[in-house]
């Protein structure tokens, strides 16, 4: 079935450190694949997104690439910030299908 | 604009007691979600609502159910609270079609089940 998968976290890091979450996908067909944010007590919402491959998503500063050969979609920030302490989450979503498949989730922390 | 809107923030049931989680969305959006949040499970799709008139079963559908009331509200219930059911729910709206990926949430709901 389909699914993705996250890298482990929690993932601590100092301010304007650089971050990568790895984020693979097991899918037929071509998904749209997505990160969400949740900022402490919130709800989710949307990052960024990519519905094609070799397309790049880009969103405050956070980027990630449609990998359809390495079934990836992995999030980098170049220098990150106290105030992107959260946790992300990867999902994929099929047109057909409407539903959106979620990764479990990784959480950052950005110790100033 | 609101966006989504949830209510209550916080209940504590006890178990085999009902409760009515409730959701609105002012955005005009067709279709709406309930999920739950899990520690180290993501989020996980409980019921949905691809238009009004319509409900569906997500992955974990057991032990609730949903009304769609009207175009902006869907709301969940629980008839016989289990402390399984102690999570965190969120509800969400999206366009249809292809844009469907693109959701919006709410502040979510935390329950807890004695």
């Amino acid at each position: 079935g389909n699914s993705v998968t996250q890298m482990e976290g929690p993932v601590t890091l100092s301010e304007e450190a650089f971050l990568t979450i790895n984020c693979t996908y097991t899918a037929t067909g071509y998904p749209s694949l997505f990160w969400y944010v949740q900022y402490p007590g919130e709800g989710l919402q949307l990052l960024l997104k990519a519905t094609k491959a070799d397309d790049k998503g880009s969103n405050k500063g956070f980027e990630a690439t449609y990998r359809k050969e390495t079934t990836s979609f992995h999030l980098e920030k170049g220098s990150v910030q106290v105030s992107d302490s959260a946790v992300y989450f990867c999902a994929l979503h099929y047109n057909q299908g409407g539903k959106l498949i979620f990764g479990q989730g990784t959480e950052l922390s950005v110790k100033p | 604009n609101a966006g989504v809107t949830q209510t209550p923030k916080f209940q504590v049931l006890k178990t085999g007691q009902s409760m009515t989680l409730q959701c609105a969305q002012d955005m005009n959006h067709n279709s709406m979600y309930w999920y739950r949040q899990d520690p180290g499970m993501g989020l996980r799709l409980i019921y949905y609502s691809a238009s009004e008139g319509t409900t569906d079963k997500g992955e974990v559908p057991n032990g609730y159910n949903v009304s769609r009331l009207n175009k902006r509200e869907f709301s969940l219930r629980l008839e016989s609270a289990a402390p399984s059911q102690t999570s965190v729910y969120f509800c969400a709206s999206s366009e249809t079609g292809q844009s469907r990926g693109e959701q919006f949430f709410g502040p979510g709901t935390r329950l807890t089940v004695l």
